[in-house]
């Protein structure tokens, strides 16, 4: 059960779009299409924003979108607002029916 | 509007025990696989325990296997996590989650759980 692994940070201007990944092994992330990504602002409690790799739930935003590659998940945020300024979790579904995280990755606006 | 509401925590020496509880409404609990997902301070999150709708599949984190029991009441709209045997390194912000087969879908707001002396 080892974390995902993400950048610790990325950042970018407003309107621009950055991308996060997410690394795992053929277990979770490259053996499943049930990776999912979280939206956290400091002090509350997280929101899901992609789901089964590239599903938006309805109310996200579209600037919002996920895919895989083997065994590295993304998630890109286009048109980048000051309001995206959060921690992303990425999570996968694993071979022991169990869930795993990643470690987060903290998005600062510039 | 769905709701999830979390109790139960607090302070706890290290080597005791707690039961939080999580409230659900404006949904069909029994319809749905549910977690606890913990945060401890300043960290990431870390998926804790799941249970099916049905009660049937029931899985754990290594860490706490053995130590934490997760149950629920779909009469009451109800899950828990009972904890035991509760060390430094458990304490954290525990949030009751809707989902858990594929993804977390509905979070609550969390409960804060500090283990210490």
């Amino acid at each position: 059960q080892s974390a995902l692994t993400q950048p610790a940070s990325v950042s970018g201007s407003p309107g621009q779009s950055i991308t996060i990944s997410c690394t795992g092994t053929s277990s979770d992330v490259g053996g499943y299409n049930y990776v999912s990504w979280y939206q956290q602002h400091p002090g509350k409690a997280p929101k899901v924003m992609i789901y089964d790799v590239s599903n938006r739930p309805s109310g996200v935003s579209n600037r919002f979108s996920g895919s895989k590659s083997g065994n590295t998940a993304s998630l890109t945020i286009s048109g980048l607002q000051a309001e995206d300024e959060a921690d992303y979790y990425c999570a996968s579904y694993t071979s022991t029916s169990t869930l795993v995280f990643g470690g987060g990755t903290k998005l600062t606006v510039l | 509007e769905e709701q999830l509401v979390e109790s139960g925590g607090g302070l706890v020496q290290p080597g005791g025990s707690l039961r939080l509880s999580c409230a659900a409404s404006g949904f069909s609990f029994s319809s749905y696989t549910m977690s606890w997902v913990r945060q401890a301070p300043g960290k990431g999150l870390e998926w804790v325990a799941k249970m099916r709708e049905d009660g049937n599949e029931i899985y754990y984190v290594d860490s706490v296997k053995g130590r934490f029991t997760i149950s629920r009441e779909n009469g009451k709209n109800s899950l828990y996590l009972q904890m035991n045997s509760l060390r430094a390194e458990d304490t954290a912000v525990y949030y009751c989650v809707r989902g858990g087969a594929r993804y977390f879908a509905f979070w609550g707001r969390g409960t804060l759980v500090t283990v210490s002396s």
